[in-house]
């Protein structure tokens, strides 16, 4: 079976600082795995996906992301935090028919 | 159209009756899932359609949950006689195609709130 694990629920950045969102995955095939966010009273917008090919992954708003096999992560960086950020962050693996298997999100808080 | 539409973004019901949500998946998407976020962190998922034919159900409580999605129609999730653990946020998203690989397009979601 699939699952996500997102290691801290909350993440306090200062505006310029470097973020680092922490996800690890559990998946017996090769996985797809993607990162959304979602702003308060909204639904949640695609920021970045890993399906195939190059193991780092360019997302919208200056997110990154690195697909790491040996470590089972995929880990969401953005080198300049900005206060448009503070959201809630959630990483997903997606099983073979789409279906998406989320983790317990992290709230990401950016201070001025 | 070009968003995923979903209505109505609130609906109140008391503990028993019926609540039924809608969802306008993408023109041209031919994938529908639906998710539940309770707790504001925790997402669920119910079910998945290709066109009309329900894809995946592995995840929908086998009483009192259903789902249509019916030609030239919105999709629809139907709750029976209501329960307070029902409260939660209902997604719906769609895709273009089902592969895992494809990534999906969340609507603002349809808040119930279980009285």
């Amino acid at each position: 079976a699939q699952s996500v694990t997102q290691l801290g629920s909350h993440v306090s950045v200062s505006e310029g600082a470097l973020v680092l969102l922490r996800c690890n995955y559990s998946s017996s095939v090769p996985p797809y795995l993607f990162w959304y966010v979602q702003y308060p009273n909204q639904g949640l917008q695609l920021l970045l996906k890993y399906t195939t090919g190059a193991t780092l992954v360019k997302g919208i708003n200056g997110f990154e992301a690195e697909f790491k096999k040996s470590e089972t992560s995929f880990h969401l960086t953005k080198p300049s935090a900005h206060m448009s950020d503070a959201a809630e962050y959630f990483c997903a693996v997606s099983d073979w028919g789409g279906k998406l298997i989320f983790g317990q999100g992290t709230e990401l808080s950016v201070k001025p | 159209g070009e968003e995923v539409a979903q209505t109505p973004k609130h609906l109140v019901r008391g503990e028993g009756q019926k609540a039924k949500l809608y969802c306008a998946p993408i023109k041209g998407h031919s994938y529908v899932f639906w998710y539940q976020q309770v707790l504001k962190n925790e997402f669920k998922f119910l079910i998945s359609f290709q066109n009309e034919n329900v894809f995946d159900e592995t995840g929908m409580p086998k009483e009192r949950f259903s789902a249509k999605c019916l030609p030239n129609s919105p999709c629809s999730l139907e709750i029976q006689a209501t329960k307070l653990e029902d409260s939660a946020v209902y997604f719906c998203a769609s895709s273009a195609e089902g592969a895992g690989s494809q990534p999906q397009h969340f609507g603002d979601g349809t808040r119930l709130s279980i009285l």
